[in-house]
């Protein structure tokens, strides 16, 4: 139990659906991350999040959209997404304290098994 | 362009050594980051390392150079719950995190 919550940890859609993605973090952190993680490939940070504004949006197809609310919850929408969307979206937070996000260790939910038919 | 290395596999006995390799190539470096990730959990976070040298945690050390832009995790006295996969990242210039793609660890009774 890292204290990064993840729901729902399967779903299968199609490609006309629209669904979201959440992540909550109880750890106090300020910053929060998504990550696409498809098999054998490296991480792919998506997008961040510290104190609640973007700080980083990685050329990410805009069928990906993501809302952070407040600094402990982050969603990810989801629409119109392609087959090769499917893989494993992580969340992830840090604690963000002295401004540097980059070198503070990140800690992960388990993860959205995300499948596209 | 951006690159990490690490290798896809590796397999290694219960009880033994093993050491697993990362070599980047990067913009710039601002340190090193292992995680663990048994499969179908979350990665967790193993050591950071900024500076030349290796750094010890329990079983678990990481080495880091950064004049030859290498490193290494060295698990020692292995246990079949180290079976995971091993990811290396690093922090470029610009503090954008470089990932491998991991390295599967099997560990065989």
């Amino acid at each position: 139990e890292t204290g990064v919550t993840q729901t729902p940890r399967h779903l299968v859609m199609g490609m006309t659906n629209k669904k979201s993605l959440k992540c909550e973090q109880h750890l106090g952190h300020n910053a929060m991350y998504w990550y696409k993680q498809s098999a054998k490939k490296p991480l792919e940070l998506m997008f961040v999040y510290s104190l609640e504004e973007r700080v980083e949006n990685n050329s990410v197809p805009s069928r990906f959209s993501p809302e952070c609310p407040n600094s402990s919850h982050l969603f990810l929408h989801l629409h119109t997404l392609q087959p090769e969307d499917s893989a494993l979206y992580l969340c992830a937070s840090s604690q963000d304290a002295a401004g540097e996000i980059w070198t503070d260790t990140q800690y992960f939910g388990p993860g959205t098994r995300l499948t596209v038919l | 362009g951006q690159n990490i290395d690490q290798p896809t596999e590796m397999t290694a006995t219960e009880g033994a050594i093993v050491q697993i390799n990362c070599t980047y190539q990067t913009s710039g470096f601002n340190g090193l980051f292992w995680y663990q990730q048994h499969a179908g959990e979350a990665p967790t976070f193993l050591s950071y390392n900024v500076l030349d040298g290796l750094e010890e945690k329990g079983r678990f050390s990481s080495f880091l150079s950064r004049s030859k832009g290498y490193s290494y995790l060295l698990l020692k006295e292995l246990q079949m719950k180290d079976s995971a996969s091993y990811l290396c990242a690093a922090l470029d210039s610009n503090y954008q995190l470089i990932w491998g793609a991991g390295t599967k660890l099997i560990i065989k009774p």
